[in-house]
């Protein structure tokens, strides 16, 4: 069964950083591509990021590029997303998929990031 | 960017009846190679999405097979051949043809 569980949502002040992480099991991690998508408070999805198997192809919302870095462990299975800069308005639950592009799909059950001061 | 347009937003339905929404995209979904890569969520009340197409027509594991999808170029259909009480939730189309990635607006589907 495929599992995608993100950590590392928190309370940060504008102007912060955070570092988030999806820990992948049940399929090999590997072989797929990769996706973050965010969803404000009472808002709809918006796709953030997103990275090829092997690490090497990465593309960025305009709204986060150059803020944000994807990166991927495939070693251990890990999807990461760096968020440096942060801003309100990144405020929201982030989810890690694979791109839903395959057979083999999964949606995480999201981590809450919330900049505030 | 790619717009996608979803109708309804809202939908009504009575359990057993049929519902149907429809996407449509601003530019054609056709990828270079040749592949459309439309796909279909729905998020229930309080919990994160879920995937139940993908390419269009397919759907994922476990997705009961009342659910259907169709289309091609830039008009697309979801339609749920009988409604049923687990299926009430927000549905929303996703594009992953063209960078960046986006989605409809959604369509809440609630039960009349």
């Amino acid at each position: 069964e495929v599992q995608l569980l993100e950590s590392g949502g928190d309370l940060v002040q504008p102007g912060g950083s955070l570092r988030l992480s999806c820990a992948a099991s049940g399929f090999i991690f590997s072989m797929y591509v990769m996706d973050w998508v965010r969803q404000a408070p009472g808002k709809g999805l918006e796709w953030v990021s997103g990275i090829s198997s092997g690490g090497d192809y990465r593309d960025y919302a305009d709204s986060v590029k150059g803020r944000f870095t994807i990166s991927r462990d495939n070693s251990k299975n890990i999807l990461y997303l760096q968020m440096n800069s942060l801003r309100a308005e990144d405020t929201a639950l982030y989810y890690c998929l694979i791109r839903p592009t395959t057979p083999v799909g999964g949606w995480g059950q999201g981590t809450l990031v919330t900049v505030s001061s | 960017d790619i717009v996608m347009t979803q109708t309804p937003l809202s939908s009504p339905v009575t359990l057993g009846q049929p519902a149907s929404i429809s996407c449509k995209s601003s530019q054609s979904l056709v990828h270079t190679d040749g592949t459309t890569y439309l796909s279909w969520l729905l998020q229930r009340p309080g919990q994160p999405p879920r995937l139940l197409i993908y390419k269009i027509s397919n759907r994922f594991s476990g997705v009961p097979d009342r659910f259907s999808g169709s289309g091609s170029g830039t008009d697309f259909t979801l339609q749920i051949s009988r409604v049923e009480a687990e299926d009430v939730g927000v549905y929303y189309c996703m594009q992953s043809t063209q960078f960046p990635h986006t989605f409809g607006q959604g369509t809440k589907v609630e039960i009349k």
